[in-house]
């Protein structure tokens, strides 16, 4: 039981290019989310989905895209990279209501 | 809007030395209460949750922590701390459906031998 998988660890991306941080979770969980953890900010919500098909922003969604066509994945999104966006990723999964399970996270750098 | 307050950003505690480490929070409703431990370069791990019932909620690797309402606080607390509970600790809050948390800034915790 794998939990919640995501690739890669680390990124290096110059400002304006594009790409996707993936995330799988195999515990067959509605409810998942992405957070970005800065320091001295604790950990922020950017974009969540309670099912497949379903998405919604959270507290800092600007910047990043989101699509859930399978319960298993839910892949974000980085338009046009901006050094603002250097942090750490970190994805979540969760029957609702339950608790959260995340992932080890993916460390991102944009220069 | 839900928001949750951790005053101390750092803390040193002795080895064997009992811990407290303090969290606020502002919510509308009966809020539903996290503790979340993050080694370094790791995910964050749950600790202990309060949903309702007991306002003294036990958790993993000997930790506990009290809901009290009037306070609007949910401090965690450990008896005796080890050195592998060096880490950072985070208190959050959700909704009512236990989703869609918001975190404090964190305590990160360092245990002196």
């Amino acid at each position: 039981n794998a939990g919640v998988t995501q690739t890669p660890k680390f990124q290096v991306l110059k400002t304006g290019q594009s790409m996707t941080l993936q995330c799988a979770q195999d515990m067959n969980h509605e409810y998942m989310s992405w957070y970005r953890q800065d320091p001295g900010m604790g950990l922020r919500l950017i974009h969540y989905s309670v099912g497949a098909g379903i998405t919604d922003q959270g507290e800092v969604p600007n910047g990043y895209n989101v699509s859930r066509s399978t319960t298993e994945d839910f892949p974000l999104r980085l338009l046009s990279a901006a050094p603002s966006q250097t942090s750490v990723y970190f994805c979540a999964s969760s029957y609702a209501g339950a608790t959260l399970h995340f992932g080890n996270g993916t460390r991102l750098t944009v220069t | 809007a839900q928001s949750v307050t951790q005053p101390d950003i750092h803390i040193t505690v002795s080895e064997g030395a009992s811990l407290e480490l303090r969290c606020n929070y502002s919510y509308g409703a009966t809020p539903y209460l996290f503790w979340y431990v993050q080694s370094p370069g790791q995910g964050l791990q749950l600790l202990l949750k309060y949903f309702s019932g007991d306002t003294l909620v036990q958790g993993i690797k000997g930790f506990e922590a009290e809901f009290k309402r009037s306070q609007s606080s949910f401090n965690l607390r450990k008896p005796s701390v080890h050195w592998s509970d060096a880490a950072e600790y985070f208190c959050a809050v959700g909704e009512s459906s236990g989703d869609k948390l918001t975190f404090g800034t964190g305590t990160r915790l360092a245990v002196r031998p």
